[in-house]
């Protein structure tokens, strides 16, 4: 157990659908991401919130919607999504406020679009 | 954008062999890290190298920094078969060392065959 916690494990969904991935940490930091994991790539950092504000999004579509009501809780809406959106989906958080510092991940939410 | 690059790709040894696996990079970075991911599973840290260190020890990992080559290496001595996973160089770049500034290569899957 790292302290983030991701819900759910596994998600499938259709082009129209709309759902959303939650996740919370535990460890009292302040900086929460979303990364995107598919196969034979590298990790594509999605989203940063810092303070629950979000300080970078690396060209993600609009299809994705984050949502950070708290330091301790992420979210991202998923909505019309596209059969190549369909990865890995990881959050970590981190103590920003530190230097040379660590992430820790979840577990990560397999998405299927079918 | 990618700044890690792992060699090899795949690695494949008996347990009780060493695997080295190497991670080379592009720009001046703060600190670089290593991470371990199990199949579908969540990323999970390992270790830290500041960028004014050259050599780092836990356990059984022995990991180096060589900043004039830009490249950094990951050892498991006496690997067990519980070590079969994917592992992952990082890089932190800018002043702050912040891990949301955290850039992964494509890993190196290493399996460990009893």
């Amino acid at each position: 157990e790292t302290g983030v916690t991701q819900t759910p494990r596994h998600l499938v969904m259709g082009m129209t659908n709309k759902k959303s991935l939650k996740c919370e940490q535990h460890l009292g930091h302040n900086a929460m991401y979303w990364y995107k994991q598919s196969a034979k790539k590298p990790l594509e950092l999605m989203f940063v919130y810092n303070f629950k504000e979000q300080t970078e999004n690396n060209s993600v579509p609009s299809r994705f919607s984050p949502e950070c009501p708290n330091s301790s809780h992420l979210f991202l809406h998923l909505h019309t999504l596209q059969p190549e959106d369909s990865a890995l989906y990881l959050c970590a958080s981190s103590q920003d406020r530190q230097t040379n510092t660590e992430a820790f991940f979840g577990q990560g939410t397999r998405l299927t679009v079918v | 954008s990618q700044q890690g690059e792992e060699d090899p790709q795949a690695l494949s040894i008996q347990e009780g062999e060493n695997a080295t696996m190497n991670c080379s990079y592009k720009t001046s970075i703060n600190n670089l890290q290593w991470y371990r991911q199990n199949s579908g599973r969540g990323l999970v840290h390992l270790i830290l190298i500041r960028s004014n260190e050259r050599e780092k020890h836990s356990g059984r990992l022995r990991v180096t920094l060589d900043t004039s080559k830009k490249s950094s290496s990951l050892l498991i001595t006496a690997s067990r078969a519980a070590d079969t996973a994917s592992y992952f160089c990082a890089t932190v770049s800018g002043s702050s060392g912040s891990a949301r500034q955290l850039t992964f290569g494509s890993g190196t899957q290493l399996t460990v065959l009893p």
